[in-house]
């Protein structure tokens, strides 16, 4: 079946600028979650939405990062104001939720902040 | 703050070697340890673990988790070349959030 995928794969967006990056989870995966990596990093935390409750947003490093995730599938994560230590891979992934279940990445967005 | 600490940071072996990866974690509600293997973006499940001492095998790799002393090892036998990836060490709390380690950058040369 089709896994994770995201949008746009690469993205080069001026200093200042919003951007938005889309997840598509696996159908029927009630968790997800945004993950940031900057180059020869781990993953840093974002934020997990788990069903319908409400999201942990524990990991945003500032009011300018914000996600949506709509019905209960769709997640679009938006940057407002791009700094340039924005620039980072940004991934996302989808589990059947819980603390019992590995996750299933995206290929990630890679964005550039100039 | 919980935190996953991941050792060593890079690691250069031979075909053929046997390598241990090392994860150690303190996080307050502690459910599952998980390790990914990552090669180029997205990062693929290898291995849960939940229960101390219990050995989880699949082909030339291997790992266990002791959580007395808070700690798991990723062992990977007869390495290949298709085994350089950096691996990676998350634990889930009970809420299903995630934190990863830096993780452990494997070069196998030929």
């Amino acid at each position: 079946g089709a896994g994770v995928s995201q949008s746009p794969s690469n993205k080069v967006t001026e200093k200042g600028k919003d951007v938005e990056l889309r997840c598509d989870p696996i159908s029927g995966h009630t968790a997800l979650y945004w993950y940031r990596q900057s180059l020869g990093q781990g993953l840093e935390f974002l934020i997990y939405f788990q069903g319908n409750s409400a999201p942990d947003k524990s990991g945003l490093p500032s009011d300018r990062f914000s996600a949506e995730r709509t019905g209960g599938s769709v997640s679009t994560l938006t940057i407002q104001r791009t700094q340039q230590e924005d620039s980072a891979v940004y991934l996302c992934a989808s589990s059947l939720g819980g603390a019992w279940y590995e996750q299933y990445f995206g290929p990630g967005t890679r964005l550039t902040v100039t | 703050e919980d935190k996953v600490v991941q050792s060593p940071l890079s690691l250069v072996v031979h075909e053929g070697d046997t390598v241990t990866l090392n994860c150690s974690y303190e996080v307050t509600n502690f459910r599952s340890l998980l390790w990914y293997k990552q090669e180029k973006k997205a990062p693929t499940f290898l291995f849960m673990l939940t229960s101390s001492g219990i050995e989880k095998k699949s082909g030339r790799l291997s790992s266990i988790l002791d959580k007395k002393e808070l700690f798991s090892i990723l062992n990977i036998t007869a390495t290949q070349t298709g085994d350089s990836a950096i691996y990676l060490c998350a634990f889930n709390t009970n809420a299903g959030k995630s934190t990863f380690g830096d993780g452990t950058t494997l070069t196998v040369k030929p």
